[in-house]
């Protein structure tokens, strides 16, 4: 398998227009996660879905941030209208969970999101 | 508040040495901790879990340690390497919800 794949590694855009991020889980798992990492404040979650339905978004900054799982295969975080502080890297994380598993998490690669 | 708290200075060590590197955590009572593994320009990668009922765990030239009544998680390195260099990340989780409460990491770095 090749992993949880990220798209795009680097995006560099100016504030006030949308960005899209995309992931691809690893086939099989059953949850998707949305993480944003700074140095300041470490990895913090944004939402999760459970077979593609998001079961926790109270991380999600505020209504400028949504994200949508239309098929096990596949998820957007999308930011409309950026701003400079959104500036950060974007982690999509997959796994299999299951009653009584902890469910380890396959982090993808990342997407680094500057916005100037 | 619930908090989680790692070195903040960076770990240098010699190679052949064992590292460790420390998680405390209050307010909590995780039912499990995780630690991962980061590269630069790179995502997390899982290395080890225990639970609260577990004492300690290995794998290969790790091993971590989970007391709960210190409320910390030590995580060892045997016989460094210089490929063991990255920042090392531990996790607990929050209950019944599936989130994890991530540290800022600790960095490492191995000496040759």
């Amino acid at each position: 398998d090749a992993g949880v794949i990220q798209s795009p590694r680097h995006e560099v855009t100016e504030m006030g227009q949308e960005v899209t991020l995309r992931c691809k889980p690893i086939s099989g798992h059953n949850s998707l996660f949305w993480y944003r990492q700074t140095m300041m404040r470490g990895l913090e979650l944004l939402i999760y879905f459970n077979n593609n339905v998001p079961i926790d978004d109270s991380g999600m900054p505020e209504d400028r941030f949504s994200a949508k799982m239309p098929n096990a295969s596949f998820s957007t975080l999308k930011i409309q209208p950026s701003e400079p502080r959104d500036s950060a890297v974007y982690f999509c994380a997959s796994s299999f969970y299951a009653s009584g598993n902890t469910g380890e998490l396959f982090f993808g690669e990342g997407s680094r999101l500057t916005v100037l | 508040s619930q908090k989680i708290e790692q070195n903040s200075e960076a770990l240098n060590i010699q190679e052949g040495k064992t590292a460790t590197l420390t998680c405390n955590y209050t307010n909590y009572s995780p039912a499990y901790l995780q630690w991962y593994r980061q590269d630069p320009g790179r995502g997390p990668v899982f290395l080890l879990l225990i639970r609260e009922n577990e004492k300690e765990k290995r794998k290969e030239r790790l091993k971590v340690t989970f007391d709960t009544t210190l409320k910390q998680s030590l995580f060892h390195i045997t016989a460094s390497q210089p490929a063991d260099s990255a920042t090392y990340l531990c996790a607990l989780d929050a209950g019944n919800n599936r989130k994890l409460i991530w540290g800022l990491g600790t960095s490492l770095a191995v000496n040759p």
